[in-house]
């Protein structure tokens, strides 16, 4: 079983929607978890951390439900530049290692 | 700036061919990392390193090496063993505690 799995999508929205994805991770034990964007081409960039209290900065929105093992990204108002892949990354127990999801793509419609 | 530099953008590798790829962060990060991205898949880590002069293999070490005699540089080379070596690389790194990663902005390797 993958440490991180995520649904690949395409998923294709009109500007100002509303999309959310998820993630799962199968190590109960893990420590920190992160929400990634990578451009085409391009290297990942952290969009946000997620907090178990659940955390919001600006349209984006990040959940964490240990009992259930997944964490989620909300996307208000979706713009053009929003479309990218988004990583879900998961922080192994002991600190050491970072284990990365395939990828979320995320295209957004004019 | 603070940051991480990995050079060359660009790497082509002919058949039999060692290659190395400079990896350098002026971030005072203890812990680096080296990742493989290939098409439509995540991240893979290839090696790691918590401190100098220490280095643990990770998923797909085999047909790579590292050095990690200082704390800035972390380079990797793609030895001849490594048999399917076009991919992008990218290194990472991070503070311990703060548990981010940072990543430079990679390099993509062909082959001839």
């Amino acid at each position: 079983r993958k440490e991180v799995e995520q649904d690949p999508g395409p998923f294709n929205v009109p500007e100002g929607a509303t999309v959310a994805f998820n993630c799962t991770y199968s190590n109960s034990a893990s420590q920190s978890f992160f929400w990634y964007r990578q451009d085409c081409r391009k290297e990942p960039k952290l969009l946000m951390s997620v907090y178990s209290s659940g955390n919001e900065d600006g349209r984006f929105t990040a959940q964490l439900n240990r009992a259930s093992q997944y964490i989620s990204l909300l996307i208000r108002d979706s713009k053009l530049s929003d479309s990218a892949t988004y990583l879900c990354v998961v922080n192994s127990n002991t600190g050491n290692q970072f284990y990365f999801g395939t990828g979320t793509s995320l295209t957004v419609i004019p | 700036d603070g940051g991480i530099t990995q050079s060359p953008k660009y790497l082509f590798r002919k058949e039999g061919q060692n290659v190395t790829l400079s990896c350098e962060q002026n971030l005072n990060h203890d812990a680096m990392y080296w990742y493989r991205q290939d098409p439509g898949q995540g991240l893979r880590l290839i090696y790691y390193s918590q401190i100098v002069n220490d280095f643990q293999k990770g998923d797909i070490a085999e047909g790579y090496s590292v050095s990690r005699e200082k704390k800035e540089s972390f380079p990797l080379t793609v030895t001849s063993a490594q048999k399917n070596p076009t991919a992008f690389y990218l290194c990472a790194s991070s503070m311990p505690g703060r548990n981010i990663q940072y990543f430079g902005a990679g390099t993509r390797l062909s082959v001839l």
